[in-house]
């Protein structure tokens, strides 16, 4: 098990440029989550998806877009990236289960915007 | 809208010595995770607590939930450098499944 993977690692791009990070997991679990992280300001929820074909907004959602198209992929999307975006990324796919439930997060994706 | 504050942000301490670190959240939950962070690197679950007076114990350190309170605290016992990191409360707000992060703590042990 990979568990959860985001593409890519590492990015830079300049300001009004687009781009597209991936999140997969192989856990099957329903609910998946977009954070980013900033100094000072902990993990802020951006979007998050409680199944395929689902999508809603957190926190901090304007400047993005998101897709779950399949169940095991939750798409993040910069349609005219600003260097106020600069941050690292994480994805977060979520068990539920009647008596437990966790949260596994992916290595993370650090965004420059210049 | 739920928000989730910690206290403090930022903590220096001796080795051996004890502390805790406050997660307050301000509308009902009754699940609420901790998260260790190095510097870094991605986040580690370290416990999930679902109940009311739960209590969960890894090693030196232990959480507890009071959801009456809305308060869950994580206490660091006899500390050792290696419990240097970021820790971070987070809550699940159940009604829209949201999971809402705290600022963090950084906690610094100094040897």
């Amino acid at each position: 098990n990979a568990g959860v993977t985001q593409t890519p690692k590492f990015r830079v791009l300049k300001t009004g440029q687009s781009m597209t990070l991936l999140c997969a997991q192989d856990m099957n679990h329903e609910y998946m989550y977009w954070y980013r992280q900033d100094p000072g300001m902990g993990l802020r929820l951006i979007h998050y998806s409680v199944g395929e074909g689902t999508t809603a907004k957190g926190e901090v959602p304007d400047g993005y877009n998101v897709s779950r198209l399949k169940k095991q992929n939750f798409l993040l999307g910069l349609e005219s990236a600003a260097p106020s975006q600069t941050s690292v990324y994480f994805c977060a796919s979520f068990y539920d289960g009647s008596t437990y439930n966790e949260q596994f997060f992916g290595p993370g994706t650090r965004l420059t915007v210049l | 809208e739920l928000k989730v504050e910690q206290n403090p942000l930022f903590l220096s301490m001796q080795e051996g010595k004890n502390y805790t670190i406050y997660c307050n959240y301000s509308t009902t939950s009754d699940r609420l995770y901790w998260y260790r962070q190095d510097p870094g690197k991605s986040l580690e679950s370290l416990f999930v607590l679902l109940s009311n007076g739960a209590v969960k114990q890894e090693g030196r350190l232990m959480a507890s939930l009071d959801t009456k309170a809305r308060l869950s605290t994580l206490h660091i016992t006899a500390a050792v450098h290696d419990l240097s990191a970021t820790y971070f409360c987070a809550v699940d707000t159940n009604r829209d499944d949201k999971i809402i992060f705290g600022k963090g703590t950084r906690l610094h042990i100094l040897p």
